[in-house]
Parts: structure tokens; sequence; C-alpha cells
């Protein structure tokens, strides 16, 4: 299957840091990228919808200025959670693929 | 509301037992249906996808697609204990590179 890249796995940082999570698409090109929140025992939420050279979609409840996205290339889509919080802490979980989904390794996001 | 339910479980079966899991969705008209195995702390791999009625089979994996009654199944036969994980099916509402819709997962439990 398509081979989707998620760094950092895991990072820890103190509140109210930016933390910058990327996402690639290694053996394809992916116009469109989604990003995805995992709380413990719970299942995915879909935060958004990343498309390449335009604005993302936020689902409802996302705070579109905490959680940036940007889409540069057909290659790579970011994540920053700005100002972040202990509230913040949780799984965040890429995909993309021509098709069916493939997802990134995840990010464990953990906010002092 | 589109929604994909499943039940959380733990469902538990013996090691060379067929586990049997399910799904429900509430539009009519969706377009894919995947199953995905998610073990703890780790993101979601695809075992399965089904876009037509019937069965698919894959080694000891079998998908199973009802349209009419909106339901899709995965059968894993021989179950072995590395099998024990949360198994999420995800649908795709409509074509085109749309976000999966998630149940909230089964826990599978392969007992030795």
């Amino acid at each position: 299957g398509a081979v989707v890249s998620q760094h950092p796995s895991w990072v820890i940082c103190k509140s109210g840091t930016s933390v910058k999570i990327e996402c690639r698409s290694l053996d394809f090109q992916a116009t469109t990228m989604f990003w995805y929140r995992q709380f413990p025992k719970q299942s995915l939420m879909l935060m958004a919808t990343s498309n390449e050279g335009s604005k993302a979609t936020y689902e409802q409840g996302v705070e579109k200025d905490k959680f940036l996205i940007n889409h540069a290339s057909l290659t790579l889509s970011t994540l920053t959670v700005t100002s972040a919080h202990p509230e913040d802490s949780s799984f965040y979980i890429c995909s993309a693929g021509p098709g069916i989904q493939y997802f990134g390794a995840g990010t464990r996001l953990s906010v002092l | 509301q589109k929604e994909v339910e499943q039940n959380s479980g733990p469902l538990s079966v013996p090691e060379g037992a067929i586990a049997s899991l399910n799904c429900t969705y509430s539009d009519r008209g969706s377009q894919s249906f995947f199953w995905y195995r998610q073990y703890s702390g780790k993101s979601p791999e695809l075992i399965m996808s089904i876009y037509s009625n019937g069965d698919k089979e894959d080694g000891r994996f079998t998908a199973q697609l009802n349209k009419a009654s909106q339901y899709v199944s995965l059968l894993i036969r021989d179950s072995q204990p590395s099998d024990s994980a949360t198994y999420l099916c995800a649908v795709r509402i409509s074509q085109g590179n749309t976000p999966l819709v998630f149940g909230k997962g089964t826990r599978l439990s392969v007992i030795a």
C-alpha cells in the first residue's frame, strides 16, 4: 500500500508553546490529506481536511486559529498546534491515499 | 448525521475460533467500506476494503457487505492472539477523496 510518513512520533512540550507535526506522502502525490485526533479509548475524530494550495476545511468545533494546517506541496501537510494546553494532549494522526486512506504512524502530544 | 455503529465489545474468542465483527451505517448512499485494525498506542492499519455487495476474502479475513441492510461485517478465521486489537469500521459517504466516517471500534481479545 501507499506510504504515509508522520513526524515526530512523540512530543512533549510546555503549556503555551507551539508544536508542528508533519505528514508526508512518500510514493504518491496527495492533493488531499486528513488530520484526525484520538483521545484514549475513543475513536478517531476528523479535525480537518487539508487541501494542497488552498485553505483547509475544518470540522465543526475545531478552532482553525489554534490548529493551523498548511499543505504547501503535493507531498507535505503540516499541522501546528499553537499555544498548546494540557487539554490538547492527544494522539494526532494524518491520512492520505490515492483512493484508499493510509495512516501515518501518529504523533503523541503531551502538553505539560 | 452520518453514523457508523459498532459494538464496542470486548469480544472474546478462543484461539483458532472465528471472530465475527459487525458494523451498520446510516447513509444509504455510502460508497466504500473499510476495516482497519488498531493496536493500542498505534495508528490504524488497513485490513480490507469492500465496495460491492457480497463477500471478499483475503487470507484469514472475509469482509461481507449488504447494502440493502446497510451492514458490513468482518470475519477472522483461525483467530490468533496477535489478532487482539481494536477493529474500526469506516465508511466513505460519497465518491472522490472525501474523509472516512469511523465507528467507535470493537475490541477483540483472542484467548490462547
